[in-house]
């Protein structure tokens, strides 16, 4: 149980297109979920929290018109990453927290790999 | 910053021997995780400690929580070349929020 998905698992753009990343929780309902970002052998930074059916909680240096995040459904955030440009390269990395129960744990999308050209 | 930082950030042993990683974090936390990636793929979650838990196995894998250091270690014992991944901890602060706040990670390699 608790499995995240991801889609795409990579992309590659070009600069000024956006990119849509889907998250996905498959077989449990997730209010919460976060978007984190990590660029080669560097930790996860997260960017955002998203809630269902509220505005996305962006962290500090995040740009919210840039990065834009809808949490439609209890099983589905999109990152969409507008007019990227080559420093937005970087693997996309979501999680979920369960609605009920211990909400101690995320669990974590394989992620999604994004160049920009 | 709030990330927490891990020692050593690399570190290169033998199949067999055993793996200590640390984390040190700033904030007063509710539990703290420690994941396992492997290169250019997701997390996955090894174990939680809690902030009241001192100690934890599971398998393979000892974890220890000092509060009082905000310090926890991951031991691997009798290490696998399968092991070699990277090793981050994530603690949950008290502030009620779910955040996870990542340490700089251990980029382990065990060698057959």
């Amino acid at each position: 149980g608790a499995v995240v998905s991801q889609h795409p698992s990579w992309v590659i753009c070009k600069s000024g297109t956006s990119v849509k990343i889907e998250c996905r929780s498959l077989d449990f309902q997730a209010t919460t979920m976060f978007w984190y970002r990590q660029f080669p052998k560097q930790s996860l930074m997260l960017m955002a929290t998203s809630n269902e059916g509220s505005k996305a909680t962006y962290e500090q240096g995040v740009e919210k018109d840039k990065f834009l995040i809808n949490h439609a459904s209890l099983t589905l955030s999109t990152l969409t990453v507008t007019s990227a440009h080559p420093e937005d390269s970087s693997f996309y990395i979501c999680s979920a927290l369960t609605s009920g129960g211990s909400r101690d744990t995320q669990y974590f999308g394989p992620g999604t790999r994004l160049t920009v050209l | 910053s709030q990330q927490g930082e891990e020692d050593p950030q690399a570190l290169s042993i033998q199949e067999g021997e055993n793996a200590t990683m640390n984390c040190s974090y700033k904030t007063s936390i509710n539990n703290l995780q420690w994941y396992r990636q492997n290169s250019g793929r997701g997390l996955v979650h090894l174990i939680l400690i809690r902030s009241n838990e001192r100690e934890k196995h599971s398998g393979r894998l000892r974890v220890t929580l000092d509060t009082s250091k905000k310090s926890s270690s991951l031991l691997i014992t009798a290490s696998r070349a399968a092991d070699t991944a990277s090793y981050f901890c994530a603690t949950v602060s008290t502030s009620g929020t779910y955040k996870y706040i990542f340490g700089t990670g251990t980029r382990l390699k065990v060698l057959a």
